[in-house]
């Protein structure tokens, strides 16, 4: 069964500083997507990026970005100019492509971001 | 605008008391799912449908039903067999299997349940 594990329950950042969150999966497939959601204090899960793992090129959205270690299996998310905005519970997912029904979520990771 | 409506945002029920969550799409999502989410524990899944009269269960779904009459509507019961029904519950939908599965998932914005 796939897994997804993010081993940082919190983070906090500086507003306008860069920061990543680490997220490794386990699976024994080749082709599936990955996810990256943000749950704001509204807990309204809004969707920040996704990649395909036959694309080797890292997915870009503004000033969020991932690097995607297929061999590794690690899928972090890079924030870039964090801002207030930014402060969020995260969620890595994983989504196979054969076996489309379940997104699989780790535990989450809460940012703090910091005037 | 079109989207996931969950309702009620809050719901308080007594103990050993059936309670059922509502979750509407107006996406024409071919899909829909709920999901537990805990302090700690992520989103963890109860229950999902991909057409209309069919659902299977997840990882979690032992004291909860569903149901999914219509493509819209995909209503969650806690019954009084579920021993912690205390709990965020997030309905979401999917354009659905047959498109792809690079698309990832719209939420509504949750049901706060809490049994005393």
């Amino acid at each position: 069964a796939q897994t997804v594990t993010q081993s940082q329950p919190e983070m906090s950042v500086q507003e306008a500083e860069t920061v990543t969150l680490s997220c490794t999966y386990d699976t024994s497939e080749s082709d599936y997507y990955l996810f990256w959601y943000k749950q704001p204090p509204s807990r309204q899960m809004i969707l920040v990026i996704r990649q395909e793992a036959y694309k080797q090129q890292n997915a870009t959205e503004n000033r969020f970005s991932v690097n995607f270690q297929k061999a590794a299996k690690s899928f972090s998310l890079k924030i870039s100019d964090s801002q207030l905005g930014d402060a969020a519970m995260y969620f890595c997912a994983y989504r196979s492509a054969r076996h489309t029904d379940k997104l699989i979520f780790g535990t989450g990771t809460r940012l703090q971001v910091f005037p | 605008d079109g989207g996931i409506t969950q309702s009620p945002k809050y719901l308080f029920r007594k103990e050993g008391q059936n309670v059922t969550l509502s979750c509407e799409q107006n996406l024409n999502h071919d899909a829909m799912y709920w999901y537990r989410q805990d302090p700690g524990q992520g989103l963890r899944l109860i229950y999902y449908s991909q057409i209309v009269n069919d659902f299977q269960k997840g990882d979690i779904a032992e004291g909860y039903s569903v149901s999914r009459e219509k493509k819209e509507s995909f209503p969650l019961t806690v019954t009084s067999a579920q021993k912690n029904p205390t709990a965020f519950y997030l309905c979401a939908s999917s354009i659905g299997a047959q498109w792809g599965s690079n698309y990832g998932y719209t939420f509504g914005s949750g049901t706060r349940l809490t049994v005393v």
